[in-house]
């Protein structure tokens, strides 16, 4: 079956540091998301990405966050300058279509934690 | 602002019962409702998707139910079994044709054997 792929599973910061989070998503679709879930927290939505622009961001996704597709495969998010409050686990997510239709997959994660 | 809430936020239950987890949400005009699984440490798995015009979705064992009136969803877990033991999500669009997924908390369902 397919799946969405993210690397690396974990990682390990230092406060400042510039990270970037990988996520192959399932080829044939067109939407893809991030989302981050803070430990003991719920699943919130950082951004979506469709047609190699955003298409939706929430109001954590400020300045120190980007997104890009830099070829057919993979979507990667980038933090500029970690913060504490930034370790949590972060999701990639893709559909064929927007979510108002279809079914979302995610992937298994990449665990932050910036120190 | 749309806002879901789940509850119990935890239950446990003998290995057999048929079981009920109870997902509301504030603004009525959703395109859909899905039900996720989360295992500890892991992904998402989407579970069921229920369209507005849907009142119910089945796969399995499992049967969601959706009012959009009362801004309710119920996921019904027949027979249950200590492999069903995760975390279970519920999640709307933010707005009618949003692409972001708002969650619940969640209901985290133990099963003994």
């Amino acid at each position: 079956e397919p799946e969405v792929t993210q690397t690396p599973s974990h990682q390990v910061t230092q406060m400042g540091q510039e990270v970037i989070l990988r996520c192959v998503p399932i080829s044939n679709h067109l939407y893809f998301y991030w989302y981050r879930q803070i430990l003991g927290q719920k699943v919130e939505f950082l951004v979506s990405f469709y047609n190699n622009e955003i298409s939706e961001k929430s109001e954590i996704f400020d300045d120190q966050f980007s997104v890009e597709r830099p070829d057919g495969s993979n979507f990667t998010l980038k933090i500029r300058s970690t913060k504490l409050e930034d370790s949590a686990m972060y999701f990639c997510a893709s559909s064929a279509t927007a979510t108002s239709g279809n079914t979302i997959y995610f992937g298994e994660g990449s665990w932050l934690t910036v120190v | 602002k749309q806002e879901v809430t789940q509850i119990p936020a935890a239950l446990s239950v003998p290995e057999g019962e048929n079981l009920v987890l109870n997902c509301s949400f504030t603004d009525s005009a959703i395109y859909n409702l899905q039900w996720f699984r989360q295992d500890p440490g892991k992904g998402l798995t989407s579970l069921l998707l229920i369209q507005s015009s849907q009142r119910e979705q089945t796969s399995g064992r499992l049967n969601a139910s959706l009012d959009k009136s009362s801004g309710r969803s119920t996921l019904y877990i027949a027979a249950s079994q200590p492999g069903d033991s995760a975390t279970y999500l519920c999640a709307v669009p933010s707005y009618q044709a949003g692409t972001a997924l708002i969650f619940g908390k969640g209901t985290t369902l133990s099963v003994s054997s």
